[in-house]
């Protein structure tokens, strides 16, 4: 069965970093892209980080650009987000998303990001 | 950023009775391979969004067949036959067509 699992997930306060880690099972997933996507509280899906099966993509959102980066170690079938100078903009679910050829098909459990002094 | 635009945000339904989502793109989602890249999602109340449909209609495996979806133009149309209790959550609409993705506001679904 595929499975995505978070983690790393914290209270920060504004101007530190932090990294997300999300670990796969259940498919080949060096042959997958992955994304992050994150909900603030009450909010809406935004979608934030995008990386190629090999690596060799990184998208971003404008909103995220310049602070995170989106990694993956398919070695250990994990895919990363550090993030830097975060704001209270930033806080947020932060989840795990199996790419499908142009759309989203497995979510993890999403991890909590509070960014808060 | 292709913006996605969805009404109504709140949709009281009867148990039993149709319920229509509507999403407008603000351009075409026509893309150069043929396909229209937009998915629906539900997010039930304290869990994580779940794919129900994916190039305007096509269904995921386990989503009951009274989900439907269609389009005309640059608005998506995702529609309930009948409505059950587990449909209660709020409804996303997603366009994968042209980068950034984007996401509709959310469609709050809840029992009258």
């Amino acid at each position: 069965q595929v499975h995505l699992v978070e983690s790393g997930g914290v209270m920060v306060q504004p101007g530190e970093s932090l990294g997300l880690s999300c670990a796969a099972s259940g498919f080949t997933f060096s042959s997958f892209a992955m994304h992050w996507v994150r909900q603030a509280p009450g909010k809406g899906l935004e979608w934030v980080a995008y990386l190629h099966y090999d690596g060799n993509l990184k998208l971003y959102s404008d909103s995220v650009k310049g602070r995170f980066t989106i990694s993956r170690d398919n070695s250990k079938n994990t895919l990363y987000l550090q993030m830097n100078s975060l704001t209270a903009a930033d806080t947020a679910v932060y989840y795990c998303v199996k790419d499908d050829y142009f759309t989203l098909d497995i979510w993890g459990q999403g991890t909590m990001v509070t960014v808060s002094s | 950023d292709v913006v996605m635009t969805q009404s109504p945000l709140s949709l009281p339904v009867t148990l039993g009775q149709p319920a229509s989502v509507s999403c407008r793109s603000s351009q075409s989602l026509v893309h150069s391979d043929g396909n229209t890249h937009l998915s629906w999602f539900q997010q039930r109340p304290g869990q994580s969004p779940r794919r129900l449909l994916y190039r305007v209609s096509d269904r995921d495996s386990g989503v009951p067949d009274r989900f439907s979806g269609s389009a005309s133009g640059t608005d998506f149309t995702l529609k309930i036959s009948r409505v059950e209790a587990e449909d209660v959550g709020v409804y996303y609409c997603m366009q994968a067509t042209h980068w950034p993705w984007t996401f509709g506001q959310g469609t709050k679904v809840e029992i009258k």
